[in-house]
């Protein structure tokens, strides 16, 4: 099986801007998660997507939102960019208790 | 406020050596610990986990010991070997069906030929 994918892998935005990042799970996973990775912070958790529903939710403003769609792809969006949003994103499937990650997008806010 | 806290940035060790990685925790409620390794420009990799039903778990050269009285975790590489080196994540949650992981800064293990 295909591994989970993220794309752009690399962005770069100013201040001000929104961004949309992408997640295809592994096939067959309906469980998605997204966490923040700061240096010296470990992962943040953001939010949890099961069947187009978010299940879970971490402590992050209401400017970070996501979706999911049927076919468990999942979306997240970030509007009214900040400096301290730098960061690299992870997308993680999940299956059995498992997690999988992807290998990120890394966002550099200018 | 930090309720997984590995306090070590970085872990220096000699190749064939025991590398031994540290990670506290506060929440009593936590009853399930993973650890995950990430390579550079790679998403993080499951290693290996423990209930809190447990104080040992082992699978191959890695070995997690569980301390529930000290809040403390450990895992310990034998031998250590430059495959190793990576960057390694503790993390915990209530019940092993939560997925909201909390996950602690992660060490950076350096195993020198």
């Amino acid at each position: 099986k295909a591994g989970v994918t993220q794309t752009p892998r690399y962005l770069i935005k100013t201040r001000g801007q929104q961004v949309t990042l992408s997640c295809s799970p592994i096939s067959g996973h309906r469980s998605v998660s997204w966490y923040q990775q700061t240096p010296g912070q470990g992962l943040q958790f953001l939010f949890e997507y099961f069947s187009e529903t978010q299940r879970n939710k971490g402590n992050f403003p209401g400017r970070f939102s996501g979706r999911q769609f049927s076919n468990s792809r999942s979306e997240m969006n970030v509007s009214t960019l900040e400096l301290g949003d730098s960061a690299l994103y992870l997308c993680a499937s999940t299956d059995s208790g498992q997690q999988f990650f992807g290998p990120g997008t890394r966002l550099t806010v200018l | 406020d930090q309720q997984v806290k590995q306090n070590s940035p970085s872990l220096s060790v000699q190749e064939g050596r025991i590398s031994i990685l540290n990670c506290d925790y506060t929440n009593s409620m936590f009853d399930y610990f993973l650890w995950y390794k990430k390579y550079p420009a790679e998403g993080p990799t499951f290693l290996i986990s423990i209930s809190s039903i447990k104080d040992k778990n082992e699978d191959g050269r890695f070995t997690v010991f569980l301390n529930k009285s000290a809040k403390h975790l450990s895992l310990h590489i034998v031998p250590s070997q430059p495959g190793d080196s990576a960057v390694y994540f503790c993390a915990a949650s209530e019940g092993d069906s939560n997925y909201q992981l909390i996950w602690g800064a992660g060490t950076k293990l350096i195993i020198k030929p």
